[in-house]
């Protein structure tokens, strides 16, 4: 069983660009979470997804910033016109219907220039 | 909201015992967590416990949770220099509908010095 996958694994966009981050949860899986870390710092929650809908958006910032689940395909956190500030590790963690526990992926590291 | 606080770093020999502490403030919690991260990748989960426990063992590793003083500890025996790493605590609750939010510490980097 292949664990949570993230794609790419390094992103570099110039300010102004898009970020399209994927994230394939395990098998079986239906509970998609998106975490930033910023450097030196933990991990801040950002959203909650289940298939076709997002369910606690609470941590996104309100603009630029958005995030869907797909009923086919991978999760995707966007980000228009990146900013230095938008620079950090994006994680992305998969759970089980029971939501028990968070299984992490690699994390994507964004560098906006 | 809720808070979950760490200390930042903690240093030991290889093959002593390492502590880490954590405090959170959530009285609903369900599930405590411990995550390692080593440089540049993801969090591992390292072993959790559910509330109504006040201790789990798991080979070198033991948590140990208070829960009337909201304080988990994560003790690891006879520490490896492949232990250093960053250590997350986490909790799960608060939440209602059947979802609850997981809150991270900021973490505590275990330097294992040989």
């Amino acid at each position: 069983n292949a664990g949570v996958m993230q794609n790419p694994r390094h992103l570099v966009r110039r300010r102004g660009q898009e970020a399209r981050l994927r994230c394939s949860p395990m098998k079986g899986h239906s509970h998609v979470y998106w975490y930033r870390q910023l450097p030196e710092e933990g991990l801040k929650f950002m959203v909650y997804l289940q298939k076709e809908n997002i369910i606690d958006e609470s941590g996104m910032p309100k603009e630029r910033f958005s995030a869907e689940f797909p009923k086919e395909g991978p999760s995707i956190l966007r980000i228009q016109q990146v900013v230095r500030g938008d620079s950090a590790a994006y994680f992305c963690a998969s759970s089980p219907p029971d939501q028990e526990t968070q299984y992490f992926g690699p994390g994507t590291r964004l560098l906006v220039l | 909201g809720e808070d979950v606080e760490q200390s930042l770093f903690l240093s030991v020999r290889e093959g002593d015992s390492s502590v880490i502490n954590c405090t959170y403030t959530d009285s609903s919690s369900t599930y405590l967590y411990w995550y390692k991260q080593e440089p540049g990748a993801g969090l591992q989960l390292l072993t959790y416990i559910f509330s109504n426990m006040d201790m789990k063992q798991d080979q070198r590793l033991t948590v140990l949770l208070n829960k009337k003083d909201k304080h988990l500890s994560l003790r690891i025996a006879d520490t490896q220099t492949g232990d250093s790493a960053i250590y997350f605590c986490a909790e799960r609750g608060g939440g209602s509908g059947g979802y609850q939010k997981v809150t991270f510490g900021t973490g505590t980097k275990l330097q294992v010095i040989p």
